[in-house]
C-alpha cells in the first residue's frame, strides 16, 4: 500500500544547528512531494512542493528539500535552525491511483530548536 | 486572497450526542474541500473528500459523515459522538481539479474532546 513515513518522530537541535528531517515514500509512480509545517497555534502551511524540474527545491525560511527518485525520498533541510522553527513537520505525497489522486501525509515531526 | 474558516474552535461534548463542524471558504469557486483528523503521532488521516456541491467520498468508514450544501462550504457531522472522535479535525482546500498540481491548503482546525 501506499504510504509516506517519517522516521524521526522528535527532534531536539540547539539554534544554529543543522538540521535534516527524513521521508520516504513507498509508491512506484509518478509523485508530487510536499513539506507542510504546523507551528505552535497557527494553521497548517504548506513549506514547499516539488513538482518536477531541478530535484533541489527551495521553500519559505531557508528550508530546501531534495527529491531522489533512486531512494523513493524527499528530505527536509536547513543549514542553520531558529528557535522560531520549532514546530511540527510533515512529508505528503500526492500521487495517481485507482483513477483518481491521493494525498497522504507522513506521520509528522516534532521539532524544538532550543535557544 | 482565499481563506478558510473552521468552527468552532474547541468543542466538547458528551457521547451520544451529535456533531456539527463547519468549514467556509472565500476567494475561489468550486474549490477541492477535504477533512482531516490529526492525532497525535499518526499524522492525518483524510475522512471524506468533496469535488463539488453534493459530491461526498468517504475514505474510512466511520462514526462520521459529511455534507456539502454549498459551494464553499463542508460540514463534518455525528448523529451519536463516541469517545474515539476526540482528536483535532482539519479542513482543507484546494483550487484545482484533483490531479497532480494539486496543493491543500488547511483550516485552523477544530479541537473536540467527547466525554
Amino acid at each position: 500500500a501506499q504510504s509516506v513515513s517519517q522516521h524521526n518522530h522528535h527532534v531536539i537541535l540547539s539554534e544554529a544547528a543543522s538540521l535534516e528531517l527524513g521521508c520516504n515514500y513507498s509508491y512506484g509512480g509518478t509523485v508530487n512531494l510536499f513539506w507542510y509545517v504546523q507551528y505552535p497555534g497557527q494553521h497548517l502551511q504548506l513549506l514547499l512542493k516539488y513538482f518536477s524540474g531541478d530535484p533541489l527545491v527551495k521553500g519559505i525560511k531557508g528550508f530546501e528539500a531534495e527529491f531522489i527518485k533512486s531512494k523513493f525520498s524527499f528530505n527536509l533541510r536547513k543549514p542553520s535552525v531558529q528557535w522560531s522553527d520549532t514546530a511540527e513537520y510533515f512529508c505528503a505525497v500526492n500521487l495517481a491511483f485507482g483513477g483518481t489522486y491521493k494525498y497522504i501525509f507522513g506521520t509528522g515531526t516534532r521539532l524544538k530548536v532550543l535557544a | 486572497s482565499q481563506t478558510i474558516h473552521q468552527w468552532p474552535a474547541t468543542l466538547v461534548q458528551p457521547v451520544g450526542s451529535p456533531l456539527s463542524l463547519e468549514c467556509t471558504v472565500e476567494g475561489t469557486s468550486n474549490p477541492n474541500l477535504y477533512w482531516y483528523r490529526q492525532a497525535a503521532g499518526r499524522g492525518l488521516q483524510l475522512l471524506f473528500y468533496s469535488v463539488g456541491i453534493g459530491q461526498i467520498s468517504s475514505e474510512v468508514p466511520q462514526n462520521l459523515s459529511a455534507s456539502r450544501p454549498q459551494d464553499r462550504q463542508f460540514i463534518l457531522s455525528s448523529k451519536k459522538l463516541l469517545l474515539s472522535d476526540s482528536g483535532f479535525y482539519l479542513c482543507a482546500w484546494s483550487v484545482n481539479q484533483r490531479g497532480p498540481g494539486e496543493t491543500q491548503y488547511f483550516g485552523p482546525g477544530t479541537r473536540l474532546l467527547v466525554l
